[in-house]
Formats: structure tokens, sequence, C-alpha cells
């Protein structure tokens, strides 16, 4: 059963931390993607990557980070968290465009409250 | 850029009738996939149907059908015979065909059956 497993659920952090979400996925695909969901406003692509050290802005990449440093993980970095950044993080993974990449894996997600 | 639309934040459908979910593109790709994802209450995302921008024909899982008029750039979801599980919110996606190719989302679609 393909998977793809975020770290941590539900994280409370105080503003000015740096926060770490880390993302596994079991299924060897080299594309993965972070998003950022809020009401209203759906899924908002963060960064991406299309494979090992390899990564892309998304639309909404101020004040984030990533690492790829190997194909199966991909972390989100938070440098100095502030509250606006409170939302629920998702996770997704697939195989590059075309026949067989056509389905794309998400995490459960990662609820992040910054106080 | 590429940019998904979805009008209607919010449906009300009476059991057991059809549906339309609306959903409108914008891409300079010449190739693209769309998707349609469902995400329950529970928070999961659900993968429904997807269509290729080359494919000739509509693409149809189940009770569930996509619209796709390329001149118009629509990608509309249709719910036949609506369930009660199918109350949930939806979201419309688009990539290009590319391998560096990045997944957008629209803001989504809640919709509420009523028995």
């Amino acid at each position: 059963d393909v998977k793809v497993t975020q770290s941590s659920r539900y994280l409370v952090k105080r503003t000015g931390e740096k926060v770490f979400l880390e993302c596994v996925q079991d299924m060897d695909h080299e594309n993965m993607f972070w998003y950022r969901q809020d009401p209203g406003l759906g899924l908002r692509l963060i960064y991406f990557s299309y494979d090992v050290k390899m990564k892309e802005k998304g639309d909404i990449p101020e004040g984030y980070s990533v690492s790829r440093e190997k194909k199966e993980r991909f972390s989100l970095i938070l440098e100095s968290a502030s509250t606006n950044q409170t939302s629920m993080y998702l996770c997704a993974s697939s195989l590059p465009p075309g026949a067989s990449g056509n389905t794309i894996y998400f995490g459960e997600g990662s609820w992040l409250t910054v106080v | 850029a590429q940019k998904i639309t979805q009008t209607q934040p919010g449906m009300f459908v009476q059991e057991k009738e059809a549906v339309t979910l609306d959903c409108t593109y914008d891409t300079s790709d010449p190739s693209y996939g769309l998707f349609w994802y469902k995400q329950p209450s529970s928070g999961e995302m659900i993968f429904l149907i997807y269509q290729g921008s080359y494919d000739q024909q509509n693409a149809t899982e189940g009770r569930y059908s996509l619209n796709f008029q390329k001149a118009r750039k629509s990608a509309n979801l249709v719910i036949s015979a609506s369930q009660l599980g199918d109350s949930a919110m939806y979201f419309c996606a688009m990539r290009g065909l590319s391998s560096a190719s990045k997944i957008i989302f629209g803001s989504g679609t809640r919709l509420s059956i009523r028995p």
C-alpha cells in the first residue's frame, strides 16, 4: 500500500522558532510537493521538487525553504515562524507527468499553530 | 502562469440528484492533465478522476465524469445520483506534462447533500 507519511499531525510553536515539517514517501517517486491549506483559499503550492536536491518555488514560497537530500524525504522549513503561518500543511508525491503520473498521493496533513 | 478557478464556494444538492462542480483553468502548456480530488471532513485527499488534455473522450469513473471542454478551458466534475457520503470539499487541480511541472489546485467547492 502506497504511503506518504508526515512526521507530525499537530504542532504548536512560538513566534520566531525554526520549524521543520518532514515528509517521507515509500513509492520511489521523483516528484514531491508541499502545500498549505486555508479556508476559502484551497491548496496553495509552497515548494516542489522533481528530483533529489532539485527544488522549485511554488506560488507562496516566502518565509519557507525546503530540503531534499534523499529521494524519499522532502522537508519544509519555516525559518522564523510567524502567526500567519498557522495553517494545515499537506505533503504530496507522484511519479513524473504522463501515463503513470496521473495520481497524486497525499499525506494526512500537519496542523501547525504558531502562537 | 497557471491558474485554476472554482467559482462555487458552496453548493447544496438533494440526495439522488446529479450535480455539476465548475472548474476553469488557464495555462500556456501545450499538454496538461486535470484532476479532481475529494476531501471529506476527515481531511484525507481522495483521488476521483483524471483527464489528459490530449484525451479525445471525457473521463468517467463510476458515478463521476469529467466534462472537458478544451476550447472553453473548463473541466467540470459531474456526479450522478448524489449520495449523502458525497458531502465533502472538492478540488480541481492541473499539472503540465514536463518533468518539472508543478501541480496547482483551485480554492475548492464545499458540497452538501440534503437527505
